[in-house]
């Protein structure tokens, strides 16, 4: 079946390290791929997506992402993160050909110790 | 400014009563979509409407009904028949079939006692 793996549930780092939040998929064609952040309480908002060409992306805040086709991952970075990044992180991941559906994983919520 | 609006933040109900949840967006989406979120599973895709009049299931739409009588309005109501309905809704919508990311609304918690 295809999914998307978010194995950190929680991660929690200091203000000011860097932070790798890991996204694996497991689809046989290539996929559309999302990450989003969510606020407590809020909705999601969109951080940055791969479609295709480059596979290093840049995205708002500060966040960018790497699309590795070999290891099925699209791990999202940050070189220094900020208190204010403390959120719930999704990867998504949209099959081409599969009628735009948005297929999410489980989450990981992020802790920024001060 | 153009988005997404979902009214009630929050929403409380007793078992055994319909409730519907409402979802207006200003962007000139096509396509509206429906998702709960519980603790711990991400968000499921409830039901999706890519064109006025006209929608589909997703993965969770038992006890969930929709209608989509204009492009800016997707209303959700959740059934007595549903039978865990507490959960954070949340809508999105998206511009058209060839494009791919959708944009959130701020979400409505449910609460049924």
């Amino acid at each position: 079946a295809q999914s998307v793996t978010q194995p950190d549930i929680h991660i929690t780092v200091s203000e000011g390290a860097s932070l790798e939040l890991r996204c694996n998929y497991s689809y046989g064609a290539t996929p559309y791929l999302f990450w989003y952040v969510q606020s407590p309480g809020q909705g999601l908002q969109l951080l940055l997506k791969y479609f295709s060409g480059d596979t290093l992306v840049q995205g708002i805040k500060g966040f960018e992402a790497e699309f590795k086709r070999s290891q099925s991952s699209f791990n999202l970075r940050k070189p220094s993160v900020h208190w204010s990044d403390a959120a719930e992180y999704f990867c998504a991941v949209i099959l081409t050909g599969g009628g735009n559906k948005l297929t999410f994983g489980t989450g990981t919520q992020l802790k920024v110790e001060l | 400014d153009g988005g997404i609006t979902q009214s009630p933040k929050y929403l409380f109900r007793k078992e055994g009563q319909n409730v519907t949840l409402s979802c207006e967006q200003n962007l000139n989406h096509d396509a509206m979509y429906w998702y709960r979120q519980d603790p711990g599973q991400g968000l499921r895709l409830i039901y999706y409407s890519q064109i006025v009049n006209d929608f589909q299931k997703g993965d969770i739409a038992e006890g969930y009904s929709v209608s989509r009588e204009k492009k800016e309005s997707f209303p959700l109501t959740v059934t007595s028949a549903q039978k865990n309905p507490t959960a954070f809704y949340l809508c999105a919508s998206k511009q058209a079939s060839n494009t791919y990311e959708q944009y959130f609304g701020p979400g409505t918690r449910l609460t049924v006692t």
